[in-house]
């Protein structure tokens, strides 16, 4: 099963633009990435899920390159309710089991 | 819409004890997860259940059972409590069980064994 790695923390400004990239050297074939952010005390919350090329939502971007080998998360213009851990999930395909593995999350704290 | 939920909210037990954890998805939702997640780790995947099925199993000693309702509710029963089943422990439901699919979390029952 392949395993992500990712920064075990960021920290940023209002209104910058963030990104976290994430390695996934040993992604499968048919997994597809998938990204989550978890506040304290609560489950994560689903953000996006992509399989190539570039996958864009009303709240972020998800930028694949050509190999799959790596992902980044782009968060526009963040406030400060966006400080949470943002975890990067590969799998959901047959090689894995339909099972996805989650990594150990990149906390990210948004400085006024 | 309810989102999913989850029950108790927090629960305390002792060496040895068993524990039953109960999940209600969203509704519609055929498919239910489970999840342990330790303090500071992410979720590591326990269990899937569709359509009644197990679909998936993560790599959690057999001590960890499951099962999902008609209703398409689940629990999770763990026996032989052990102090390092302290953990959060997640339940999250989809429409479908593989590909392209958004979970919704519920927000977990928080377990302490001591």
């Amino acid at each position: 099963l392949a395993k992500t790695t990712q920064p075990i923390s960021m920290d940023s400004y209002e209104g910058q633009e963030v990104n976290i990239t994430c390695s996934h050297n040993n992604i499968a074939t048919n997994d597809y990435i998938t990204w989550y952010q978890q506040f304290p005390s609560q489950g994560p919350r689903f953000i996006i899920q992509g399989y190539k090329t570039k996958v864009t939502n009303e709240v972020a971007s998800l930028f694949i390159p050509a190999d799959r080998k790596s992902s980044t998360l782009s968060l526009p213009r963040v406030s400060l309710s966006d400080t949470a851990v943002y975890y990067c999930l590969v799998g959901g395909g047959m090689d894995s089991n339909y099972q996805l593995i989650w990594g150990a999350g990149t906390k990210l704290i948004i400085k006024p | 819409d309810a989102g999913v939920t989850q029950s108790p909210t927090h629960l305390i037990k002792t060496r040895g004890q068993h524990v039953t954890l109960r999940c209600s998805p969203i509704s519609g939702h055929k498919s239910v997860s489970w999840y342990q997640q330790v303090l500071g780790q992410g979720p590591q995947f326990i269990f899937q259940y569709y359509e009644k099925e197990e679909r998936g199993r993560g790599n959690f000693p057999d001590r960890f059972s499951a099962r999902q309702f008609p209703n398409y509710s689940s629990e999770l029963n763990v026996n032989a409590l052990l102090l390092g089943d302290s953990a959060l422990y997640l339940c999250a439901s989809s429409l479908r069980d593989r590909g392209i699919n958004e979970q919704f979390f519920g927000p977990g029952t928080r377990l302490t064994v001591l």
